[in-house]
Protein backbone atom coordinates (compact mmCIF):
# COMPACT_ATOMS: atom_id res chain seq x y z
CA UNK A 1 0.00 0.00 0.00
CA UNK A 2 0.95 3.52 -1.08
CA UNK A 3 2.53 5.78 1.82
CA UNK A 4 3.60 9.01 1.75
CA UNK A 5 5.55 11.06 4.48
CA UNK A 6 6.95 14.29 4.13
CA UNK A 7 10.07 15.86 5.72
CA UNK A 8 11.63 19.45 5.87
CA UNK A 9 9.38 21.47 7.95
CA UNK A 10 10.37 23.72 10.67
CA UNK A 11 10.86 27.46 11.87
CA UNK A 12 12.40 29.63 9.76
CA UNK A 13 12.75 33.51 9.73
CA UNK A 14 10.56 35.49 6.94
CA UNK A 15 12.39 35.76 3.58
CA UNK A 16 14.28 32.47 4.25
CA UNK A 17 13.89 29.12 2.60
CA UNK A 18 12.82 25.21 3.01
CA UNK A 19 12.87 22.33 1.09
CA UNK A 20 10.22 19.70 1.90
CA UNK A 21 10.50 16.51 0.63
CA UNK A 22 7.88 13.41 0.27
CA UNK A 23 8.95 9.75 0.10
CA UNK A 24 6.40 7.37 -1.11
CA UNK A 25 7.33 3.40 -0.54
CA UNK A 26 5.04 0.93 -1.19
CA UNK A 27 5.31 1.25 -4.51
CA UNK A 28 6.44 3.35 -6.96
CA UNK A 29 4.88 6.95 -8.02
CA UNK A 30 6.50 7.49 -10.80
CA UNK A 31 2.77 6.40 -12.81
CA UNK A 32 1.35 9.28 -11.11
CA UNK A 33 0.73 12.98 -10.56
CA UNK A 34 1.61 14.80 -6.76
CA UNK A 35 0.53 17.45 -5.35
CA UNK A 36 1.66 19.57 -2.02
CA UNK A 37 -1.40 20.92 -0.09
CA UNK A 38 -1.25 23.37 2.90
CA UNK A 39 -3.27 24.20 5.53
CA UNK A 40 -2.73 27.34 7.89
CA UNK A 41 -3.40 27.14 11.60
CA UNK A 42 -7.08 26.88 11.92
CA UNK A 43 -8.32 27.55 8.75
CA UNK A 44 -9.08 25.04 5.55
CA UNK A 45 -6.95 23.30 2.47
CA UNK A 46 -4.76 25.31 -0.24
CA UNK A 47 -3.99 24.23 -3.05
CA UNK A 48 -0.14 25.12 -3.54
CA UNK A 49 1.31 22.76 -6.61
CA UNK A 50 0.94 20.25 -8.84
CA UNK A 51 3.29 18.07 -10.69
CA UNK A 52 2.05 15.58 -13.32
CA UNK A 53 3.47 11.80 -13.72
CA UNK A 54 7.05 11.04 -14.83
CA UNK A 55 6.32 10.89 -18.21
CA UNK A 56 4.73 14.29 -18.49
CA UNK A 57 6.30 16.69 -15.63
CA UNK A 58 4.43 19.42 -16.44
CA UNK A 59 4.13 21.95 -13.21
CA UNK A 60 1.33 23.95 -11.96
CA UNK A 61 1.43 26.31 -9.14
CA UNK A 62 -0.99 28.43 -7.22
CA UNK A 63 -1.06 32.15 -8.00
CA UNK A 64 -0.27 32.80 -3.99
CA UNK A 65 3.14 31.31 -4.26
CA UNK A 66 4.00 31.62 -7.94
CA UNK A 67 7.52 32.58 -8.32
CA UNK A 68 8.47 31.28 -4.95
CA UNK A 69 7.81 27.69 -4.58
CA UNK A 70 9.15 25.12 -6.87
CA UNK A 71 8.03 21.65 -7.16
CA UNK A 72 10.27 18.79 -8.66
CA UNK A 73 10.19 14.88 -8.17
CA UNK A 74 13.13 12.58 -8.67
CA UNK A 75 11.74 9.11 -9.65
CA UNK A 76 14.79 7.50 -9.29
CA UNK A 77 14.10 8.22 -5.03
CA UNK A 78 10.42 7.70 -5.24
CA UNK A 79 10.34 11.11 -3.58
CA UNK A 80 8.81 14.80 -4.50
CA UNK A 81 9.80 18.12 -3.20
CA UNK A 82 8.98 21.66 -2.76
CA UNK A 83 11.76 24.66 -2.76
CA UNK A 84 10.20 27.12 -0.62
CA UNK A 85 12.10 30.75 -1.39
CA UNK A 86 11.22 33.96 0.53
CA UNK A 87 8.83 32.59 2.78
CA UNK A 88 6.29 34.85 4.28
CA UNK A 89 4.74 35.01 7.28
CA UNK A 90 1.57 33.80 5.57
CA UNK A 91 3.57 30.35 4.26
CA UNK A 92 2.62 29.40 7.98
CA UNK A 93 1.09 25.64 7.51
CA UNK A 94 1.15 22.06 7.65
CA UNK A 95 2.28 21.05 4.42
CA UNK A 96 0.50 18.37 2.83
CA UNK A 97 1.86 15.92 0.04
CA UNK A 98 -0.61 13.98 -2.07
CA UNK A 99 -1.14 11.25 -4.88
CA UNK A 100 -3.36 12.65 -8.02
CA UNK A 101 -5.75 10.59 -8.45
CA UNK A 102 -8.60 10.07 -11.23
CA UNK A 103 -9.12 10.25 -14.48
CA UNK A 104 -10.37 12.68 -17.36
CA UNK A 105 -14.04 10.81 -17.19
CA UNK A 106 -13.94 10.53 -13.23
CA UNK A 107 -12.46 14.00 -12.53
CA UNK A 108 -8.97 14.08 -10.75
CA UNK A 109 -8.73 14.16 -7.21
CA UNK A 110 -6.19 13.95 -4.29
CA UNK A 111 -6.59 10.23 -3.36
CA UNK A 112 -3.60 9.05 -1.02
CA UNK A 113 -2.28 11.64 1.46
CA UNK A 114 0.60 12.48 4.00
CA UNK A 115 0.21 12.94 7.33
CA UNK A 116 1.89 16.57 6.82
CA UNK A 117 5.10 18.81 8.17
CA UNK A 118 4.81 21.67 10.13
CA UNK A 119 6.51 24.87 8.24
CA UNK A 120 6.62 27.86 10.96
CA UNK A 121 8.00 31.16 9.48
CA UNK A 122 8.53 33.68 12.32
CA UNK A 123 10.24 36.89 13.03
CA UNK B 1 -11.56 31.35 -10.50
CA UNK B 2 -14.44 29.22 -9.20
CA UNK B 3 -15.39 30.10 -5.45
CA UNK B 4 -16.74 27.20 -3.12
CA UNK B 5 -18.83 27.90 -0.55
CA UNK B 6 -19.50 25.09 2.20
CA UNK B 7 -22.40 25.60 4.50
CA UNK B 8 -23.36 25.57 7.49
CA UNK B 9 -19.90 26.52 8.78
CA UNK B 10 -20.47 24.01 12.02
CA UNK B 11 -23.42 21.36 12.65
CA UNK B 12 -23.69 20.35 16.07
CA UNK B 13 -25.14 16.47 15.64
CA UNK B 14 -25.54 13.69 18.21
CA UNK B 15 -24.27 10.25 16.91
CA UNK B 16 -26.98 8.48 15.26
CA UNK B 17 -28.62 11.59 13.62
CA UNK B 18 -28.06 12.31 9.97
CA UNK B 19 -26.20 15.30 8.53
CA UNK B 20 -26.50 17.12 5.31
CA UNK B 21 -23.55 19.04 4.07
CA UNK B 22 -23.77 21.60 1.40
CA UNK B 23 -20.93 23.35 -1.71
CA UNK B 24 -21.90 26.05 -3.54
CA UNK B 25 -20.29 26.36 -6.81
CA UNK B 26 -20.08 30.31 -7.89
CA UNK B 27 -20.45 28.72 -11.09
CA UNK B 28 -22.13 25.52 -13.04
CA UNK B 29 -19.13 23.01 -12.85
CA UNK B 30 -18.44 19.32 -13.89
CA UNK B 31 -19.94 16.78 -11.56
CA UNK B 32 -16.58 15.02 -12.40
CA UNK B 33 -14.95 17.75 -11.18
CA UNK B 34 -15.99 17.42 -7.50
CA UNK B 35 -14.74 15.55 -4.01
CA UNK B 36 -15.75 15.23 -0.42
CA UNK B 37 -12.79 14.70 1.96
CA UNK B 38 -12.75 14.41 5.63
CA UNK B 39 -10.43 15.59 8.07
CA UNK B 40 -10.59 14.35 11.96
CA UNK B 41 -8.54 16.50 14.38
CA UNK B 42 -4.82 15.95 13.72
CA UNK B 43 -5.23 14.05 11.37
CA UNK B 44 -4.25 14.67 7.07
CA UNK B 45 -7.53 14.46 4.78
CA UNK B 46 -9.23 11.60 3.48
CA UNK B 47 -10.86 11.18 0.10
CA UNK B 48 -14.34 10.08 0.98
CA UNK B 49 -16.12 11.09 -2.31
CA UNK B 50 -15.30 11.69 -6.40
CA UNK B 51 -17.24 12.64 -9.27
CA UNK B 52 -19.33 13.78 -7.33
CA UNK B 53 -21.76 10.73 -5.89
CA UNK B 54 -18.96 7.77 -6.23
CA UNK B 55 -17.55 6.75 -3.06
CA UNK B 56 -14.15 6.46 -2.69
CA UNK B 57 -12.23 2.72 -1.93
CA UNK B 58 -13.29 1.07 1.53
CA UNK B 59 -15.65 4.65 2.53
CA UNK B 60 -18.65 2.98 4.05
CA UNK B 61 -22.13 3.29 1.94
CA UNK B 62 -23.33 5.93 4.87
CA UNK B 63 -21.56 8.26 2.81
CA UNK B 64 -23.17 10.00 0.16
CA UNK B 65 -22.81 12.70 -2.67
CA UNK B 66 -25.02 14.35 -4.70
CA UNK B 67 -26.08 17.22 -6.40
CA UNK B 68 -25.27 18.69 -10.01
CA UNK B 69 -24.41 22.20 -11.59
CA UNK B 70 -23.96 24.89 -8.60
CA UNK B 71 -25.28 22.66 -5.63
CA UNK B 72 -23.57 19.69 -4.14
CA UNK B 73 -24.68 17.76 -1.02
CA UNK B 74 -22.81 15.09 1.17
CA UNK B 75 -24.96 13.39 3.46
CA UNK B 76 -24.14 11.39 6.05
CA UNK B 77 -26.25 8.95 7.66
CA UNK B 78 -26.67 7.43 11.02
CA UNK B 79 -23.60 9.32 12.10
CA UNK B 80 -21.08 7.55 14.27
CA UNK B 81 -18.37 8.31 16.77
CA UNK B 82 -15.41 8.54 13.91
CA UNK B 83 -17.43 10.75 11.66
CA UNK B 84 -17.26 13.67 13.95
CA UNK B 85 -14.64 15.50 11.49
CA UNK B 86 -14.52 18.58 9.07
CA UNK B 87 -15.61 18.02 5.52
CA UNK B 88 -14.35 19.41 2.42
CA UNK B 89 -15.48 19.87 -1.04
CA UNK B 90 -12.72 20.30 -3.66
CA UNK B 91 -13.01 21.14 -7.47
CA UNK B 92 -10.52 20.53 -10.48
CA UNK B 93 -10.40 23.18 -13.17
CA UNK B 94 -9.37 21.77 -16.16
CA UNK B 95 -7.37 24.31 -18.70
CA UNK B 96 -3.84 24.84 -19.69
CA UNK B 97 -3.03 25.33 -16.34
CA UNK B 98 -5.26 23.36 -14.11
CA UNK B 99 -6.10 24.36 -10.57
CA UNK B 100 -7.54 22.82 -7.29
CA UNK B 101 -10.28 24.88 -4.91
CA UNK B 102 -11.49 23.96 -1.94
CA UNK B 103 -13.98 24.96 0.23
CA UNK B 104 -13.59 26.32 3.64
CA UNK B 105 -15.17 23.16 5.23
CA UNK B 106 -17.98 21.99 7.46
CA UNK B 107 -17.31 20.95 10.78
CA UNK B 108 -19.86 18.27 12.05
CA UNK B 109 -19.53 18.13 15.98
CA UNK B 110 -21.02 16.30 18.70
CA UNK B 111 -24.09 18.29 20.52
Amino acid sequence: QLQLVESGGGVVQPGMFLRLSCAASGYSVSPYGLHWVRQAPGKGLEWVASISHAGGDDKYTADSVKGRFTISRDNSKNTLYLQMNNLKLEDTAVYYCARWGGTPRSGYYMDVWGKGTTVTVSS
Amino acid sequence: EIVLTQFPGTLSLSPGEGATLSCRASQSISNSDLAWYQQRPGQAPRLLIYGASSRASGIPDRFAGGGSGTDFTLTITRLEPEDFAVYSCQHYHHGGSPTWTFGQGTKVEIK
